[in-house]
């Protein structure tokens, strides 16, 4: 069972180049998140989803878009990058929410450089 | 925010125990969970308590005063693993999850 699989693991991009960071879960999981942690801190919320079609934003969105086309699939695009956007990124999904733990992907290290 | 505050980092011996504190605010409460995160890993699941009192899983337990908004991660019988980054959080009115910044714990030998 694969669970929350993200890619890429690390990437390293310029200043105003646009990626996209992808997640998939095979879990059938209707709430999908996006969280960013950069060194010494927490996590925080750039986006969520609580199923098909439907996407928010979280505390940190700018910057960032999302699109939910699937239950699977949360990617998570960053256009014209900037290097406060260097952080390790971690997708997440839950069946529901509120007082369901998350199942989180691996993480991506990415550097705007 | 949530305003959750937990200390940045402590330090213990192995086979001590340490107790990580966590305090919150207490409007909208619908829980509060514990993660453990090692370096370069993603966060797993601890606990997860909605009710007061002490909930205990093997070596670590979390208890819980919704009253006070005050909640603590029990860690005994440290062993080197349990080195890492432990991170309080607690859903908002909406659901989402917020995290506080997380305790380092440092177990020496």
């Amino acid at each position: 069972n694969a669970g929350v699989t993200q890619t890429p693991k690390f990437r390293i991009l310029k200043i105003g180049q646009s990626m996209t960071l992808q997640c998939a879960q095979d879990m059938n999981h209707n709430y999908m998140y996006w969280y960013r942690q950069d060194p010494g801190m927490g996590l925080k919320l750039i986006y969520y989803s609580v199923g098909a079609g439907i996407t928010d934003k979280g505390e940190v969105p700018n910057g960032y878009n999302v699109s939910r086309s699937t239950t699977e699939d949360f990617p998570l695009r960053l256009e014209l990058a900037a290097p406060s956007q260097t952080s390790v990124y971690f997708c997440a999904s839950t069946p529901g929410h509120t007082n369901e733990k998350l199942f989180f992907g691996s993480g991506t290290q990415l550097s705007v450089l | 925010g949530q305003n959750i505050d937990q200390p940045t980092e402590m330090t213990a011996t192995e086979g001590a125990i340490v107790q990580i504190n966590c305090t919150y605010q207490t409007s909208g409460f619908n829980g509060l969970f514990w993660y453990q995160q090692h370096a370069g890993e993603a966060p797993t699941f601890l606990s997860y308590n909605v009710l007061d009192g002490l909930e205990e899983k093997g070596r670590f337990s979390s208890f819980l005063s919704r009253s006070k908004g005050y909640s603590y991660l029990l860690l005994k019988e440290l062993q080197m693993k349990d080195s890492a980054s432990y991170l309080c959080a607690r859903p908002d009115s909406w659901g989402k999850l917020q995290f506080g910044a997380g305790t380092q714990v440092v177990v020496t030998p």
